[in-house]
């Protein structure tokens, strides 16, 4: 099983929709989760950390599942702005390197 | 936006050639690092530096070498560049308190024809 995985998609979602797709890790010990955001031909920038009792910030919702290892984002009420590509984001233990998964293009359709 | 500059933003090389690859903060966070990003592969850590003159390798550094002689500066050089180090490079920093929220500046496109 890879480290992180993320389906590459893409997801092809009308403006308006609600779309959420997720992100898988192989760790157990894994202790932190974010979420990125990579514009085409841009830097990755961060969209919001996964915190264990989930967490939303306006129209994007993040959540964590230990049980299945796997951490999600949904985003409603799309907008054309948010075609991207998600990228997710997992450490392990305090020391343990940064892994990024290789990412989620989402495209919003008018 | 955090203050990270990268240069050049772009270049083309040739096979054999030595290329160093520049990335200055203005940010004075302690961990910077190096990223490569290609289709299929996502990032992947090239080397990282948790301060001046202290640097470690990450999961793909053969080829490369690092220097941090300053806090804002961080060296990327390959030393005798081959086509399968075309890519975009990507630096990074942290800081002490969150270090793993990472900062990227906007990317070098590197060719090696």
């Amino acid at each position: 099983r890879k480290e992180v995985e993320q389906d590459p998609g893409p997801f092809n979602v009308p403006e308006g929709a609600t779309v959420a797709f997720n992100c898988t890790y192989s760790n157990s010990a894994s202790q932190s989760f974010f979420w990125y955001r990579q514009d085409c031909r841009k830097e990755p920038k961060l969209l919001m950390s996964v915190y264990s009792s989930g967490n939303e910030d306006g129209r994007f919702t993040a959540q964590l599942n230990r049980a299945s290892q796997y951490i999600s984002l949904l985003i409603r009420d799309s907008k054309l702005s948010d075609s991207a590509t998600y990228l997710c984001v997992v450490r392990g233990n305090r020391d343990d390197k940064i892994i990024f998964g290789k990412g989620t293009r989402l495209h919003i359709l008018p | 936006d955090a203050g990270i500059t990268q240069s050049p933003r772009h270049k083309v090389t040739e096979t054999g050639t030595p290329v160093t690859l520049r990335c200055h903060q203005t940010e004075n966070h302690r961990y910077m690092y190096w990223y490569r990003q290609d289709p299929g592969h996502g990032l992947r850590l090239i080397h990282y530096s948790y301060g001046v003159k202290d640097t470690d390798k990450g999961e793909v550094s053969d080829g490369y070498s690092v220097s941090r002689s300053k806090t804002e500066d961080f060296l990327l050089t390959l030393e005798s560049a081959t086509s399968s180090q075309t890519s975009v490079y990507f630096c990074a920093i942290s800081e002490e308190g969150a270090k793993n929220i990472q900062y990227f500046g906007a990317g070098t496109r590197l060719s090696v024809l």
